[in-house]
């Protein structure tokens, strides 16, 4: 199975600053990686796609890179609306996997 | 407009059975294929089962294996997943998704 390790676990950052979530696979899944975002008591929604394509309706804040094994989700401006957990996730082989999630709070 | 509309979580004793249901949009139904992951109270997401856009693939995760069955209604722009010999630990919500796309979720509880 591959492993997807996200850091930090948790961050702690304020309005307008920039934050990077970190996630690394144990094995390539190509560019077949998606960023969850899922607020308290809410269904998650994807951010990111396919490494970097930007869901419709997601804002420009939020951008994803990399490639292989090494992704990064960044929020440019972060804002109080922001504020929940994230999570990576592997659609390359089955089974599919989550990283463990990033809280994120203001 | 709703794209992905889970149903059938309910409570339900340990050793029991459960259906669920997840209704997808005509425009989206075979453009992927479409997944059930779970989420237990307090804990992260993890993937349950995937069924390909054709019907004649599907994926199971080893903690549902034999128990679970994924399957797809082409006539009715529908999945289910047929859980039996349900045990505590499959109390979740589930959720009905198609990368990019979530469903609401519905809650199985399994308990006595």
């Amino acid at each position: 199975d591959i492993q997807m390790t996200q850091s930090p676990s948790t961050l702690s950052a304020s309005v307008g600053d920039r934050v990077t979530i970190t996630c690394r696979a144990s094995q390539t899944v190509v560019k077949w990686l998606a960023w969850h975002q899922q607020k308290p008591g809410k269904a998650p929604r994807v951010l990111i796609f396919e490494s970097s394509s930007l869901e419709s309706g997601v804002p420009s804040r939020f951008s994803g890179r990399g490639s292989g094994t090494e992704f990064t989700l960044t929020i440019n401006g972060l804002q109080t609306d922001d504020v929940g957990t994230y999570y990576c996730h592997q659609y390359n082989a089955y089974p599919w996997t989550f990283g463990q999630g990033t809280r994120v709070d203001i | 407009e709703v794209q992905l509309l889970e149903s059938g979580g309910s409570l339900v004793q340990p050793g029991g059975s459960l259906r669920l249901s997840c209704v997808v949009s005509p425009t989206i139904f075979k453009t992927f294929p479409l997944t059930w992951v779970r989420q237990a109270p307090g804990k992260g997401l993890e993937w349950v089962s995937t069924i390909s856009i054709s019907g004649l693939s599907t994926y199971s995760a080893d903690s549902v294996k034999g128990r679970f069955t994924i399957s797809r209604d082409d006539s009715k722009n529908t999945i289910y997943l047929q859980m039996n010999n349900l045990r505590a630990e499959d109390t979740a919500v589930y959720y009905c998704m198609q990368v990019p796309l979530w469903g609401q979720g519905t809650l199985v509880t399994v308990s006595s």
